[in-house]
């Protein structure tokens, strides 16, 4: 079975720029997760979807960041403009209904210069 | 805000040494502790998930304990291997958080010297 699937591996953008992550859950996984992991810290989670649907954005600094899964599979986060202190790995993670356990891709590692 | 404890933040041992990390949390509303393995550019790996109190886990060389009435959970390796070296994050969801959300820690970081 594959995994949870994430692209790029690493960004290095300026201060200002425009980012875009994507996500690629496992085949049937209807709930899926973006978290922000700054280094020292444990992730935290930004965004929480339930096949098309948000089911929690609290945490996501809205003014800068969005996040979609418009079919329900894959996800895109963005950041526009990005800081200094959004770098930070970023993590996808999966869940099939039903189960407890989460499924993570290998991150994207962003440097905001 | 939930809080959710791991010490030591890192830790250094020889290869064959057995060693153990902790895990604090909430000990109220508790529904699942998670342990999850996260190599260096690889994906973190589930390892146990441990839902009663008393509970004990094994995979291999790893094993955990927990005790929800006291809010801490231990992570055991015996005979550490330099393959082991990696983040350990344990995370925490609580019955009153609705929606299946964890709160992670910020990981004890393990170096195996061969």
């Amino acid at each position: 079975e594959a995994g949870v699937a994430q692209s790029p591996r690493y960004k290095i953008i300026e201060k200002r720029q425009s980012v875009a992550f994507w996500c690629n859950p496992i085949s049937g996984h209807a709930t899926l997760y973006w978290y922000q992991q700054i280094l020292g810290q444990g992730p935290k989670l930004l965004i929480q979807f339930q096949n098309n649907g948000v089911v929690d954005d609290s945490q996501l600094p809205k003014d800068r960041f969005s996040a979609e899964r418009l079919k329900g599979v894959d996800s895109t986060l963005k950041i526009q403009p990005a800081k200094l202190e959004d770098s930070a790995v970023y993590l996808c993670a999966s869940r099939e209904a039903g189960t407890d356990t989460q499924y993570f891709g290998p991150g994207t590692r962003l440097t905001v210069l | 805000i939930l809080n959710v404890e791991q010490s030591p933040q890192s830790l250094h041992v020889q290869e064959g040494d057995s060693t153990n990390f902790t895990c604090s949390f909430p000990s109220s509303n508790f529904y699942a502790l998670h342990w999850y393995r996260w190599e260096t550019a690889k994906s973190p790996e589930a390892l146990f998930v441990m839902t009663l109190n008393g509970d004990e886990k094994k995979k291999g060389r790893i094993s955990a304990t927990l005790n929800t009435k006291e809010g801490y959970s231990y992570l055991y390796i015996k005979g550490s291997q330099p393959e082991d070296s990696a983040t350990y994050l344990c995370a925490f969801y609580n019955s009153g958080a609705g929606s299946y959300q964890l709160t992670f820690g910020k990981g004890t970081k393990l170096s195996v010297i061969p």
